[in-house]
């Protein structure tokens, strides 16, 4: 079972960018799909989007404008950048791994330990 | 694509028979999966498919469906599984969860 690890910026100001990076370790990122999701506090979670170690990317369309997700296949990680922040987009912020049979996600079965962003001046 | 949870929340005793429910708002096969949460943890995975069930989990947990209405069951509740409980749709993008179900010490 792979672990994940996310780290990145806890505290972001209004109108500024959003970094976080999952490092994967115990197997490689190559040849699967790795998801961003997010927690608001005392909420249910909401999909950010996936991408796929080839480079393939899919969004939430309530983030679409704002979300880039990228990997680095050296360095066995993936990023998300969430651009002009606000008070709404305080949660935690969790990275996870798909579990595929044959071509289709089935869920989403390795999964990081979240980390909180705010959003404060 | 919507997925109504119910109930929101429930209160059980240990050993209780606990059923949860999740409704789509269209169909979507059997592409669906649950997760247990507990407070300040990430989610676990518990089954995919409508049924299957991820190993290392309990056989006390299945799953099941009936059109787009789906059943997570916990036959007897054991103390470590009071959490909340999610289900999620992998049908089609974006990725869709319910609102959850509380699962409370009676």
């Amino acid at each position: 079972q792979v672990q994940l690890q996310a780290s990145g910026s806890g505290l972001v100001k209004p109108s500024e960018t959003l970094s976080l990076t999952c490092s994967v370790s115990g197997g490689s990122i190559s040849s699967y799909y790795w998801s961003w999701i997010r927690q608001p506090p005392g909420k249910g979670l909401e999909w950010i989007g996936y991408i796929y170690s080839g480079g393939t990317s899919n969004y939430n369309p309530s983030l679409k404008s704002r979300v880039t997700l990228s990997v680095d296949m050296s360095k066995n990680q993936f990023s998300l950048k969430l651009t002009s922040m606000t008070a709404a987009d305080t949660a935690v912020y969790y990275c996870a791994k798909h579990l595929t049979v044959g071509y289709n996600s089935v869920g989403l079965d390795s999964w990081g330990q979240g980390t909180l962003v705010t959003v404060s001046s | 694509i919507q997925l109504t949870q119910s109930p929101s929340s429930l209160s059980a005793s240990v050993g209780d028979r606990v059923t949860i429910t999740c409704r789509a708002s269209q169909a979507i096969s059997n592409s669906l999966a649950w997760y247990q949460q507990k407070p300040g943890k990430a989610p676990r995975f518990l089954i995919y498919g409508a049924s299957t069930l991820q190993p290392g989990v309990p056989s006390r947990f299945s799953g099941s469906r009936s059109g787009t209405d789906f059943t997570l069951t916990i036959s007897s509740l054991q103390p470590e599984d009071f959490a909340t409980y999610y289900c999620q749709q992998l049908n089609s993008y974006p990725l869709t969860f319910g609102g959850g179900t509380e699962v409370e010490i009676k």
